[in-house]
């Protein structure tokens, strides 16, 4: 079974500028996560989709924003970019999203902001 | 305001020692815990789990336990082997609500050989 696929793996952007990041789930698992991981901040959470709809929003600006697709796959997009941005977004998957089940992570996007 | 700490940035051990890597949270609503392991340049990979009915649970050589009263959980891992040395994230979720898990900053594992 493949496992979370995130495209790009690597982006350079500059700031103001507006970028897309992609998520393929493991296939059958319906809940997608994102995370913001950086050296000061650690790992947090950004948002949880679950058959289309967002579940749960973690404390980021509206600048951040994601859709999930009928066939669960996600895309995160985060508009008028700031340095502070740059940083490793991973995305995970999950069967239902329920809190009680182990999440599988891709290997992230490496996003800096110029 | 960190819910989940780990307040050891780093540890070193020798090959074929127990590693004790800790963790400490605030939130009393946790009550679903993980331990994760990153390599650079890869996402993070599930190690082991503890629900807050339990006090101990093990796979293999690794073995999580769990002190409600301290808000305090540790993952042992006996023997430690140089393929261990990676970041060690500690998270925590409600289980009743729809996922989100809170990390701590992560302990650095050296096994020295």
């Amino acid at each position: 079974k493949a496992g979370v696929t995130q495209t790009p793996r690597y982006l350079i952007k500059t700031r103001g500028q507006q970028v897309t990041l992609s998520c393929s789930p493991i296939s059958g698992h319906r809940s997608v996560s994102w995370y913001q991981q950086t050296p000061g901040q650690g790992l947090q959470f950004l948002f949880e989709y679950f058959s289309e709809t967002q579940r749960n929003k973690g404390n980021f600006p509206g600048r951040f924003s994601g859709r999930q697709f009928s066939n669960s796959r996600s895309e995160m997009n985060v508009s008028t970019l700031e340095l502070g941005d740059s940083a490793l977004y991973l995305c995970a998957s999950s069967l239902q999203g329920a809190g009680s089940e182990k999440l599988f992570f891709g290997s992230g996007t490496q996003l800096s902001v110029l | 305001d960190q819910q989940v700490k780990q307040n050891s940035p780093s540890l070193s051990v020798q090959e074929g020692r127990i590693s004790i890597l800790n963790c400490d949270y605030t939130n009393s609503m946790f009550d679903y815990f993980l331990w994760y392991k990153k390599y650079p340049a890869e996402g993070p990979t599930f190690l082991i789990s503890i629900s807050s009915i339990k006090d101990k649970n093990e796979d293999g050589r690794f073995t999580v336990f769990l002190n409600k009263s301290a808000k305090h959980l540790s993952l042992h891992i006996v023997p430690s082997q140089p393929g261990d040395s990676a970041v060690y994230f500690c998270a925590a979720a409600e289980s009743g609500s729809a996922r989100q898990l809170t990390f701590g900053s992560g302990t650095q594992l050296t096994v020295l050989p």
